[in-house]
């Protein structure tokens, strides 16, 4: 099946400063891929998701393009604020077709924390 | 309307009880799926209910662990004779379909503590 591989971290970051979460994937054709994010005591909530080869997901600032050529999704922000200390977890389908493009593999997971 | 909730939000057993686990999903939704968050394997999948059916169980750890969704909606996970390596967050998550790109939403978690 389909799997992930994410920059473990943790990653520290001073406010306003630039971050790059490094995700690559193996995986059979083109599935969907996943940012989620975990907020200390809450639960998983999407962050961004690219569809298909090529698309740019955003959201709050935070980007990823689905790169098939290196078989990347990297997250990357411009300036990262306080508020943006979380988990991060980088997902993909776990295969594409047979009923199992609906089950989630994720990443280890990146905890970043920003200082003021 | 409300999201995805979990309950309970905090459960310690002793080694050997059973537990079950509550999940509520987004009205509507007809997917659901149960995840486990823990320090060493980080996020697994446990199983898949498409309305009341099961088709996909092949993540539940072993025979100790069951799970049932009724009307369409809420579902219980139970882990039979809990042993320490089940302490795990439990996650619930749900979608409207099991269309690839589909958004899971999920719930806060159960943080369960087997002594």
């Amino acid at each position: 099946g389909n799997s992930v591989t994410q920059m473990e971290g943790p990653v520290t970051l001073s406010e306003e400063a630039f971050l790059t979460i490094n995700c690559t994937y193996t995986a059979t054709g083109y599935p969907s891929l996943f940012w989620y994010v975990q907020y200390p005591g809450e639960g998983l909530q999407l962050l961004l998701k690219a569809t298909k080869a090529d698309d740019k997901g955003s959201n709050k600032g935070f980007e990823a393009t689905y790169r098939k050529e290196t078989t990347s999704f990297h997250l990357e922000k411009g300036s990262v604020q306080v508020s943006d200390s979380a988990v991060y977890f980088c997902a993909l389908p776990k295969g594409n077709s047979g009923g199992s493009n609906y089950k989630l593999t994720f990443g280890k997971g990146t905890l970043l924390t920003v200082n003021p | 309307g409300a999201g995805v909730s979990q309950s309970p939000s905090n459960k310690v057993t002793e080694k050997g009880k059973d537990v079950e686990l509550r999940c509520d999903p987004i009205s509507g939704h007809t997917a659901l799926y149960w995840y486990r968050q823990s320090l060493g394997q980080g996020l697994e999948f446990l199983i898949y209910f498409q309305g009341n059916s099961a088709p996909d169980k092949s993540g539940l750890p072993s025979d100790r662990f069951s799970a049932e969704r009724t009307g369409g909606s809420v579902s219980t996970l139970t882990i039979q004779r809990t042993q320490q390596e089940d302490s795990a967050v439990y996650l619930c998550a749900s979608s409207l379909a099991r269309v690839t790109g589909d958004e899971q939403f999920f719930g806060p978690g159960t943080r369960l503590t087997v002594l």
